[in-house]
C-alpha cells in the first residue's frame, strides 16, 4: 500500500522568503500526485497535481512542484510567500494498482508565514 | 454551485449516544470518501463508496457504518460514540470518469464525544 511521508511537520519563514515543503512516497508504478492547502477551520483545496507529462507542476497561488520518480518525491515550492499563504499543507498519493483509487495523505506541514 | 455540503458543522455527544453525518454531493460524481483529521495525524479514510450501493472500509472503520442509496449522498453512522472520536470529519467526492481526478471537499464536521 502507498504512504506518503512530509518530512516537516512545521515550517515557519518569514515574509518574502522562498520556501520548500518536503513530500515523499513509497514507490509504485502507477501513481498520481496532489497537494492540497488547508486555511483555519476550513476544507481541503486543491493546490495542485501531477497525472502525467512535464515533471514541474504549477499551481495557484504561485505555488509549483516538482515530480522526481528516481527519489519518489514531490516537492512543493514557492520563490516568495505572503502572510495568507499561512496554513496547513497536505501531500497525498493516489494508488490505482489493485483498482482501490484510494487517496492516502501526509500527516501535513504547518506553514507560518511572520512578517 | 454547491459541492460537497456537510451537515452539521458542529456537534457534541454523550458516550454512547449515536448520530449520522451528512455528506451531499452536486457533481455527479461516482467516488465518495470519509476522512478523519486528527493533529499530527493527517486526514485517515474511514470508509469509501465507488459508487451507489457500494461501500468499502478505508484505514479506520471501526465504530463508523455508512451506506450509499443514491449517487448524491453518503451518510457516516456513528452507533455507539466514544471519547476516541472526537475529530474532524471530512466527506470528499471525486469523479471516475476522464482519468484520475481531484478530490473535492466538504468544509468538515467538529465531532466532540464527551
Amino acid at each position: 500500500a502507498q504512504s506518503v511521508t512530509q518530512l516537516d511537520s512545521q515550517v515557519p519563514v518569514f515574509e518574502e522568503a522562498p520556501v520548500e515543503l518536503r513530500c515523499n512516497y513509497s514507490s509504485s508504478v502507477s501513481v498520481y500526485l496532489f497537494w492540497y492547502v488547508q486555511y483555519p477551520n476550513q476544507g481541503l483545496q486543491l493546490l495542485l497535481k501531477y497525472l502525467s507529462g512535464s515533471t514541474l507542476v504549477k499551481g495557484i497561488n504561485g505555488f509549483e512542484a516538482e515530480f522526481n520518480k528516481s527519489q519518489t518525491s514531490f516537492h512543493l515550492r514557492k520563490p516568495s510567500v505572503h502572510i495568507s499563504d499561512t496554513a496547513e499543507y497536505f501531500c497525498a498519493v493516489s494508488d490505482l494498482q489493485g483498482g482501490s483509487e484510494k487517496l492516502v495523505f501526509g500527516k501535513g506541514t504547518k506553514l507560518t508565514v511572520n512578517p | 454551485n454547491a459541492g460537497v455540503t456537510q451537515t452539521p458543522k458542529f456537534q457534541v455527544l454523550k458516550t454512547g449516544q449515536s448520530m449520522t453525518l451528512q455528506c451531499a454531493q452536486d457533481m455527479n460524481h461516482e467516488y465518495m470518501s470519509w476522512y478523519r483529521q486528527d493533529p499530527g495525524m493527517g486526514l485517515r479514510l474511514i470508509h469509501y463508496s465507488v459508487g451507489a450501493g457500494i461501500t468499502d472500509q478505508g484505514e479506520v472503520p471501526n465504530g463508523y457504518n455508512v451506506s450509499r442509496s443514491t449517487t448524491e449522498d453518503f451518510p457516516l453512522r456513528l452507533l455507539s460514540a466514544a471519547p476516541s472520536q472526537t475529530s474532524v470529519y471530512f466527506c470528499a467526492s471525486r469523479s471516475r470518469t476522464g482519468g484520475v481526478t481531484e478530490a473535492f471537499f466538504g468544509q468538515g464536521t467538529r465531532l466532540t464525544v464527551v
